[in-house]
Order: C-alpha cells, then sequence, then structure tokens
C-alpha cells in the first residue's frame, strides 16, 4: 500500500526551541508534498507546498526540505500559536492519481 | 480571496444517502479542481476525491463505488454525495480548493459535521 509515515505522532516542546517533523514516502513513490497546521477546531492551513516553498503570509520560521524519500518540516524559534498538530500530504500520480495525508504529529508544549 | 463554505445534513441515517454541498464565493470554480476531505473524530485526515470543472472526477479508490462529485458551474458550488452510509463515514467533511496548484490544498471551508446514526 502506499504510505505516507510521518514522525513522530507527537513532540513536546517549549517556546524558543527549534523542532523537526519527518515525512517518509513509500519506496519508488514520488510526488510534491505539502505541510499543513491544524488547531482544534479549524481546518487545516496551508504551510508549505512543493516540499520548501513558503505560502505567503506564513511566517519564515517555518521551512520545508526534502532528502531522499524524506521531508522534513522545521520550525525554529517556536512561538505559543505554534502549538498545533501538523500534516504532511502527498500527491501522487502513478500508479493512481491519489492524494495521501500522514499521520499527523501533535506538538504540544 | 477564496471563501467555501460546506451545508448539508449533520445527522445521516445508515444505509441512507449523505449529501453535502460546497458553496464558492471570491473565485469562479471554472478551470480549477475542487475537493472533499474527511476527519473521524480525534483522527487524521483522508481525501474522498475531487472533481474538475469540466465535470472529469478523481476518486479515493477505498470509496469509490459509493461515492459521487460533482459541480455546478452556473451556480460556482460543488457537491458530495456517498450512498450508502455506515457510522464509519461519521466524520467532519472539509471542501477545499487547489487554486494554486494542484498538488496541494490552499483554502479550506470551516467543514461540518456529518454523524451517520439511526
Amino acid at each position: 500500500a502506499i504510505q505516507l509515515t510521518q514522525s513522530p505522532s507527537s513532540l513536546s516542546a517549549s517556546v524558543g526551541d527549534r523542532v523537526s517533523i519527518t515525512c517518509r514516502t513509500s519506496q519508488g513513490i514520488s510526488g510534491p508534498l505539502a505541510w499543513y497546521q491544524q488547531k482544534p477546531g479549524q481546518p487545516p492551513k496551508l504551510l508549505i507546498y512543493d516540499a520548501s516553498s513558503l505560502r505567503t503570509g506564513v511566517p519564515s520560521r517555518f521551512s520545508g526540505s526534502e532528502s531522499g524519500t524524506d521531508f522534513t518540516l522545521t520550525i525554529r524559534s517556536l512561538q505559543p500559536e505554534d502549538f498545533a498538530t501538523y500534516y504532511c500530504q502527498q500527491f501522487i500520480t502513478y500508479p493512481r492519481l491519489l492524494y495521501i495525508f500522514g499521520q499527523g504529529t501533535k506538538l504540544e508544549i | 480571496q477564496v471563501q467555501l463554505q460546506e451545508s448539508g445534513p449533520g445527522l445521516v441515517q445508515p444505509s441512507e444517502t449523505l449529501s453535502l454541498t460546497c458553496s464558492v464565493s471570491g473565485a469562479s470554480v471554472i478551470n480549477y479542481y475542487w475537493t472533499w476531505i474527511r476527519q473521524p473524530p480525534g483522527k487524521g485526515l483522508e481525501w474522498i476525491g475531487n472533481v474538475y470543472s469540466s465535470g472529469s472526477t478523481n476518486y479515493n479508490s477505498s470509496l469509490m463505488s459509493r461515492l459521487t462529485i460533482s459541480v455546478d458551474t452556473s451556480k460556482n458550488l460543488f457537491s458530495l454525495k456517498l450512498n450508502p452510509v455506515t457510522a464509519a463515514d461519521t466524520a467532519m467533511y472539509y471542501c477545499a480548493s487547489s487554486y494554486g496548484g494542484n498538488s496541494y490544498f490552499d483554502y479550506w471551508g470551516p467543514g461540518t459535521l456529518v454523524t451517520v446514526s439511526s
């Protein structure tokens, strides 16, 4: 099965910390990857697309990178409003068109 | 600014049809992909499927046999029908756009909670 493995599932950090969240794609499956932030009672919010492109209006402390099958979201100097759940999402066109999400990472104080 | 708003019943009987509509404002549905995504309570996100303004669709294979997504360009909205439903279909349902690019979802509706229960 095509999978997007996100880790860790939860993460404790403090204001001012730097944290990283990783998504690993299935071997042999390629496609652009995006990152979202979701706060309780709200829809997800797009942060980064195409692995490393920051959406307009998103603070520059958020960044994305790619290395082989591993994609990483890094947040430097955590702010109180950054404590939320983060999801990665990949767009796959082969063997069939599909959008898949990682399992999510809950970032807690 | 693209704005989306879901509407539809919050409670659906098992084995019945779940029907939702997403009204789009601030942009035309023409020439873009429009998507449905759901999230069971306390769980992660699942892509349901999308529709292009021409009416062509792509569905999650796990839902394909029960799913219909359509678009109405005259009313600037798109719709979801899922039939029959079970308790496993209880979730927050979101509509979303791929306005800036078709590999991600840049605008989302606030979501509507659909509960499947008798």
